[in-house]
């Protein structure tokens, strides 16, 4: 089967920087996605990670670690709009179509 | 370029009632997958539509049912309305034909269903 672990919640401070993890057990895999998602609002994508390594765009930068089944988002110099739940998504093994999503991270961003 | 559409943003019915949703896909897409998000939960897929056919299929009844029309647009069904169908549905589109085994997924602006 498909497992996907995220920390429910974590909390920092305006201007620091926060690093979000999530584990994921496949019996295959194709990548994986990182949304942001505000209260109340749809998912947007913020990256999609297919090899080893760190992709860096702007404030925003995502990990994946193929071996070790890990991939994190950082996020620098943290402002007060960055407050949302962060999800990681991977494609499910059985389809190419269907992802199977973690339940987020709730970020909660303070003065 | 217009994103992802839907409609209506919001919706009350009661139990046993029938439900309609109806989304757009962004510009050039012509795949579109609907989910299920409960609060504090991660989106659950329901079905995947291409070529106005049903794709793939998650785990969810059929009373769960969907179409897909000619200009890419889509809607989801829900018969039988339970208290438990309460949640934000959210339509995604993709490209669904330009080789890629994984399309990213863009997301609108989801409609909460409430059932009394």
């Amino acid at each position: 089967g498909q497992n996907i672990d995220q920390p429910t919640e974590m909390t920092a401070t305006e201007g620091a920087i926060v690093q979000i993890n999530c584990t994921y057990q496949t019996s295959g895999f194709n990548g994986l996605f990182w949304y942001q998602q505000h209260a109340g609002e749809a998912p947007t994508f913020l990256s999609y990670n297919v090899l080893d390594g760190l992709e860096e765009k702007g404030r925003f930068s995502s990990f994946l670690s193929r071996s070790k089944g890990y991939s994190y988002l950082l996020l620098k110099e943290l402002q007060m709009k960055d407050s949302a739940s962060y999800l990681c998504a991977v494609p499910f093994m059985d389809s190419n179509y269907q992802l199977i999503w973690g339940a987020g991270t709730k970020l909660i961003i303070k003065p | 370029d217009a994103g992802v559409t839907q409609s209506p943003t919001h919706l009350i019915k009661t139990r046993g009632q029938q439900v309609t949703l109806r989304c757009s896909p962004k510009s050039g897409h012509d795949t579109v997958s609907w989910y299920q998000q409960a609060l504090g939960q991660g989106p659950q897929f329901i079905f995947q539509y291409y070529e106005e056919e049903e794709r793939q299929r998650g785990n969810f009844p059929d009373r769960f049912s969907g179409h897909q029309f000619p200009n890419y647009s889509s809607e989801l069904n829900v018969n039988a309305l339970l208290l438990g169908d309460s949640a934000l549905y959210l339509c995604a589109s993709s490209r669904g034909t330009s080789g890629r085994a994984v399309e990213t997924q863009y997301f609108g602006p989801g409609t909460r269903l409430l059932v009394l």
